[in-house]
């Protein structure tokens, strides 16, 4: 079974600028969750969906949404990026919605510029 | 509300010696709790969960740790450390009380390096 696909793996982006970031979740998984990984703050839970509804949202502002489509993949994009929005973003998809067992892609590296 | 503390940002050990990694939770409803891992350049991997029953739970790679509620405890071992066990670890607890199953909270990290 393929694991999590995350894209892109690396990019940068200058501040105001917008990003997009995609994740395609294992085959069958239903839920997908989007953190955060910064040397300073660590990992932080940004938003979860299932079943193309949103089920959790994490503190961070209104500039980070997200969204999931009828096949269980998932966006998430970033608006008027800041210099502070720089991080690693992991995406993580679960089997069910009730497990807490969550299998992660590789990450979106984002740098902010 | 939940939280997690690792005690220790890094922790040094030789080949072959003992390896714990120490994690404390808070949490109002009874806790599910995880260890992950993280080489390198690469996203998580879990390594080992508990949620009921058996306090002592095996994971992959020759890890294991033990619930202890009155410690309020979760913490990693493995009996004889390797190499290729230097990277990060991860405790996490699950945010069970405002019903959110995946929604995970993880701890400051512990990073693991092993000399020979």
């Amino acid at each position: 079974k393929a694991g999590v696909t995350q894209t892109p793996r690396y990019l940068i982006k200058t501040r105001g600028q917008q990003v997009t970031l995609s994740c395609s979740p294992i085959s069958g998984h239903r839920s997908v969750s989007w953190y955060q990984q910064t040397p300073g703050q660590g990992l932080q839970f940004l938003f979860e969906y299932f079943s193309e509804t949103q089920r959790n949202k994490g503190n961070f502002p209104g500039r980070f949404s997200g969204r999931q489509f009828s096949n269980s993949r998932s966006e998430m994009n970033v608006s008027t990026l800041e210099l502070g929005d720089s991080a690693l973003y992991l995406c993580a998809s679960s089997p069910g919605q009730d497990t807490g067992e969550l299998f992660f892609g590789e990450g979106s590296r984002l740098t902010v510029l | 509300a939940q939280s997690v503390t690792q005690l220790g940002s890094h922790v040094s050990v030789s080949e072959g010696a003992l390896v714990l990694l120490r994690c404390n939770y808070s949490s109002s409803v009874p806790p599910y709790l995880f260890w992950y891992v993280q080489y390198p350049n690469q996203g998580l991997q879990l390594l080992l969960k508990y949620t009921t029953g058996a306090t002592l739970v095996k994971g992959i790679n020759g890890f294991e740790a033990e619930f202890k509620k009155s410690e309020t405890s979760f913490h990693l071992t493995k009996p004889s450390a390797h190499m290729s066990d230097a990277a990060e670890y991860f405790c996490a607890v699950s945010d069970r009380a405002s019903g959110g199953y995946n929604k995970l909270i993880f701890g400051a990290g512990t990073r693991l390096a092993v000399h020979p």
